[in-house]
């Protein structure tokens, strides 16, 4: 059973039009990541979320938001994608110290 | 500072037999915990083993294990009786502590060592 869904796993957007990118977990874990990873690089942390509390990577473009509105959910905005955020983004939850669990991912392509 | 490394983009290995990865980690923090993954051609990641900083032992887990040398600063991942299966991307990946409540950081990633096994 997955434990971390991301929705949905192929996603075709426009130049600059917004998309949002969707991570439920039933895990009840209390951080949540979201991950940019591009082909044969290293996944980037983007953001983290630790209960409500909100911590933005320091090179995370102003382009991607987030939003976490309980537990379960967190969200991926991207406000005007460019031709560079073609990615797979990939989101992971975790309970403190424990390993993180990951999502099947988002694959993004803009045309 | 790149604080993973990775130093084998590629590895090949033959079926059956054991192949080591390297990973070497630059921290400051006293607390940290460090993670292999392996992420096949689907692109999931999925969870191998965990070392904590003050283990005394290395982590195995069925047929991962951590050769973990904590004043080297290096996690090399084991991997014994390879099988055709195992061909992926891993990576390593290291959390430290950061002092969220003293239990949560960023969770970051070396670049990846791509093993390829032959039959």
């Amino acid at each position: 059973d997955a434990m971390v869904i991301q929705n949905p796993r192929y996603q075709v957007t426009q130049f600059g039009k917004p998309v949002t990118l969707s991570c439920s977990q039933t895990l009840n874990h209390n951080v949540m990541y979201w991950y940019q990873q591009k082909s044969s690089q290293a996944p980037k942390l983007l953001f983290h979320y630790y209960d409500k509390d909100f911590n933005n990577e320091a090179d995370t473009p102003d382009n991607f938001q987030s939003r976490r509105p309980n537990t379960s959910f967190c969200f991926l905005d991207i406000r005007s994608p460019g031709l560079g955020d073609a990615a797979m983004y990939l989101c992971a939850t975790s309970f403190l110290r424990t390993e993180a669990f990951f999502g099947q991912g988002t694959r993004l392509t803009v045309v | 500072a790149q604080k993973i490394t990775q130093t084998q983009p590629g590895m090949f290995v033959q079926e059956k037999e054991a192949v080591t990865l390297d990973c070497t980690y630059d921290t400051s923090d006293p607390s940290y915990g460090l993670f292999w993954y392996k992420q096949p051609s689907s692109g999931e990641m999925i969870f191998l083993i965990y070392q904590g900083s003050y283990d005394q032992q290395n982590a195995t887990e069925g047929r991962y294990s951590l050769n973990f040398q904590k004043a080297r600063k290096s996690a090399n991942l084991v991997i014994s009786a390879s099988q055709l299966g195992d061909s992926a991307m891993y990576f390593c990946a290291m959390r430290e502590s950061r002092g969220y409540g003293g239990s949560q950081g960023n969770l970051i990633f070396g670049k990846g060592t791509k093993l390829s096994v032959k039959p």
